[in-house]
């Protein structure tokens, strides 16, 4: 079972360069998420799709965007990247949004320069 | 809005000891749910339980137990006879029923085993 699968796992940006980070799931799942694990500030959401088709703001959601691509897919963009963007980055998903639980993937370390 | 708080950043125990890591959190609903999340060094997070907040009885899976005290919105994690793969960082977190919200975390307890 692959579960959820984030790549890349590691990624250095300069600051203002743009990219996306990919995430699929094999699950079914209909709700997925996107988190970012700041030290000392725990888990944040950025973005979550309760389903395919449809996409929301979390708590720290300025300076990314989302495509909630079909069931499976749903990817995380960086338009122009900045240093306080530099963090590890989590993609979930859920069989429904709120019930829980969350199926992690393995992270994405950011680093921006 | 929902919070959820993890009063200790630190804990350590002793192999084969038992720990209780804590955690409150702050809401107006009467249903929701509650669980443990642990991320070890890999930083892969897992489940750990998993508490309905209609259930009054606390979960349990092998060594890990929940004490959850409703009116008092607690929700501490006991693991017995802790070992040393148990070393990680513990998440609590909060999410309500009914599809319109999501998983709220608190900051994260490490937790160190001794041998």
């Amino acid at each position: 079972n692959a579960g959820v699968t984030q790549t890349p796992k590691f990624q250095v940006l300069k600051t203002g360069q743009s990219m996306t980070l990919q995430c699929a799931q094999d699950m079914n799942h209909n709700s997925m998420y996107w988190y970012r694990q700041d030290p000392g500030m725990g888990l944040r959401l950025i973005y979550y799709s309760a389903s395919e088709g449809t996409t929301d703001k979390g708590e720290v959601p300025n300076g990314y965007n989302v495509s909630r691509l079909n069931k499976r897919e749903f990817s995380l963009r960086l338009e122009s990247a900045a240093p306080s963007q530099t963090s590890v980055y989590f993609c979930a998903s859920s069989e429904e949004l709120g019930t829980g639980p969350l199926h992690f993937g393995n992270g994405t370390r950011l680093t921006v320069t | 809005a929902q919070t959820v708080t993890q009063s200790q950043p630190e804990m350590s125990v002793q192999e084969a000891e038992t720990v209780t890591l804590s955690c409150t959190y702050d809401t107006s609903e009467s249903d929701y749910y509650l669980f443990w999340y642990k991320q070890p060094p890999s930083r892969q997070m897992i489940l750990v339980i998993r508490q309905e907040a209609y259930k009054q009885q606390n979960a349990t899976e092998n060594r890990f137990s929940v004490n959850f005290q409703k009116a008092a919105k607690s929700f501490s994690l006991k693991i017995s006879d802790s070992q040393l793969g148990d070393a990680a960082m513990y998440f609590c977190a909060f999410s309500l029923q009914g599809g319109s919200e999501k998983l709220v975390f608190g900051k994260g307890t490490k937790l160190t085993v001794n041998p």
